[in-house]
């Protein structure tokens, strides 16, 4: 299986960073994305990690070890509206989602 | 790009009837389409797959006979939920992605409840 692991709640202040760290299964790997899912609403597409490093796109970072089976998203200058689920599902035929990081940004 | 939308965002049905929910990519053609189903706080759990023009492949659990999929083009999916009941009430969820990437790219959902 692909054995994802992550912290189910984190909680965070408005203007921080927060990290949320991802482990998984590395046989047979390829890539690993990140979601972001609302309350009620579909996932959305954040970024996707095929080689070791970190990316950035605007507030959001994500890293990835491929050898170490390890993967972070990084938040910064957090605002109300990242209080959600962040999934980190890796690929595959399909993605297994797992319940996610729930965070909550607190004023 | 990469926009994937759903019809009907929400639907309420008696016991008994059925209901079809469209999945559409509007600007890439989908290869692949993924339907999904959660239930409150709980995970996004995967239904089936389909790809354009084959039949659909079920995850163990699914009868395929009460969730028909029909993926008849590049750019639409159909689910239907067939002599639907109140424990089939959930958020289903459907993707599409290119032959050429692994990124899936997510309808806004449908909300079904059957009453």
């Amino acid at each position: 299986g692909q054995n994802i692991d992550q912290p189910t709640e984190m909680t965070a202040t408005e203007g921080a960073i927060v990290q949320i760290n991802c482990t998984y299964q590395t046989s047979g790997f390829n890539g690993l994305f990140w979601y972001q899912q609302h309350a009620g609403e579909a996932p959305t597409f954040l970024s996707y990690n095929v080689l070791d490093g970190l990316e950035e796109k605007g507030r959001f970072s994500s890293f990835l070890s491929r050898s170490k089976g390890y993967s972070y998203l990084l938040l910064k200058e957090l605002q109300m509206k990242d209080s959600a689920s962040y999934l980190c599902p890796r690929t595959g035929y399909a993605l297994n989602f797992g319940k996610g990081t729930s965070l909550l940004v607190t004023p | 790009g990469a926009v994937v939308s759903q019809h009907p965002s929400r639907v309420i049905c008696k016991s008994g009837t059925s209901v079809k929910i469209e999945c559409r990519s509007l600007d890439f053609q989908a290869t692949t389409m993924f339907w999904y189903r959660q239930f409150p706080k709980q995970s996004l759990m995967l239904m089936a797959t389909s790809n354009e023009g084959s039949k659909a492949t079920y995850e163990q659990g699914v009868e395929k006979d009460k969730f028909l999929i029909n993926h008849a083009s590049l750019t639409l999916s159909t689910l239907t939920v067939t002599s639907a009941h109140p424990e089939d009430s959930s958020f289903y969820i459907c993707s599409a992605r290119t032959h050429d990437t692994d990124t899936q790219y997510f309808g806004p959902g449908t909300r079904l409840t059957v009453l």
